[in-house]
């Protein structure tokens, strides 16, 4: 599976929009990008995913550059119940396994 | 609402103790998985299994075995507990090839002491 890279930390002011950007350059064509959160002391959660184009569903947004080698999860109005770990995770269709790398802290700030 | 459940929140026990870590889901996954979480080190996969007594070694699989009689049931079994064993432990499941129906427990904290 592709590595990926993204920020250890980032600040955004409630009501904003948070962008969390994540590098994936040696991702494969068969590979999807996923994004989890973990809020402190819960298990982590599925927020989307996407292989090439552009996702939306109730919790967030995912733009994913044309030639796939960087994403952006857009939450569009960030809460104060949004301040959480932000994992980006690159993985074939045919994996049996995610593989979780240190994530964006996001701290969501009144 | 569908759910993950780890039979224990929080767990203490004593160094050389056998520890079974139980989880249970309930949405007919196939594929369920264990991890542990240390601070600065992330998530970490130490047994995956995609079928009733079925299982495969994550990354690290050191010190943990793994049992799965049925396909709702997921056991994490440390043989001998050690002191570096004190982690956060993960549970998962998913469908297979499906990986945005990954759900996790909330964790149980095993304290070895």
């Amino acid at each position: 599976d592709a590595k990926t890279t993204q920020p250890p930390s980032m600040d955004c002011a409630e009501g904003r929009a948070a962008n969390l950007p994540c590098n994936h350059s040696t991702i494969s064509g068969n590979e999807y990008v996923y994004w989890y959160r973990q809020i402190h002391s819960q298990g982590p959660q599925y927020i989307i995913h996407g292989l090439k184009n552009n996702e939306t569903n109730e919790m967030a947004s995912l733009i994913i550059t044309e030639d796939r080698k960087s994403s952006t999860l857009i939450l569009p109005h960030a809460t104060l119940r949004d301040t959480a770990v932000y994992y980006c995770i690159v993985s074939g269709a045919g994996s049996y396994q995610l593989t979780f790398g240190k994530g964006t802290k996001l701290s969501v700030i009144p | 609402d569908v759910k993950v459940t780890q039979s224990s929140r929080y767990l203490v026990k004593r160094t050389g103790e056998k520890v079974f870590l139980e989880c249970v889901q309930d949405m007919d996954h196939e594929n369920m998985f264990w991890y542990r979480q240390d601070p600065g080190l992330g998530l970490r996969l130490i047994y995956f299994s995609y079928d009733v007594k079925m299982k495969e070694k994550g990354d690290i699989p050191e010190g943990y075995s793994v049992s799965r009689e049925k396909k709702e049931r997921f056991s994490l079994i440390l043989e001998s507990a050690s002191t570096n064993q004190t982690s956060m432990y993960l549970c998962a499941s998913s469908m297979p090839e499906q990986h945005y129906g990954y759900t996790f427990g909330s964790g149980t904290r095993l304290t070895v002491v």
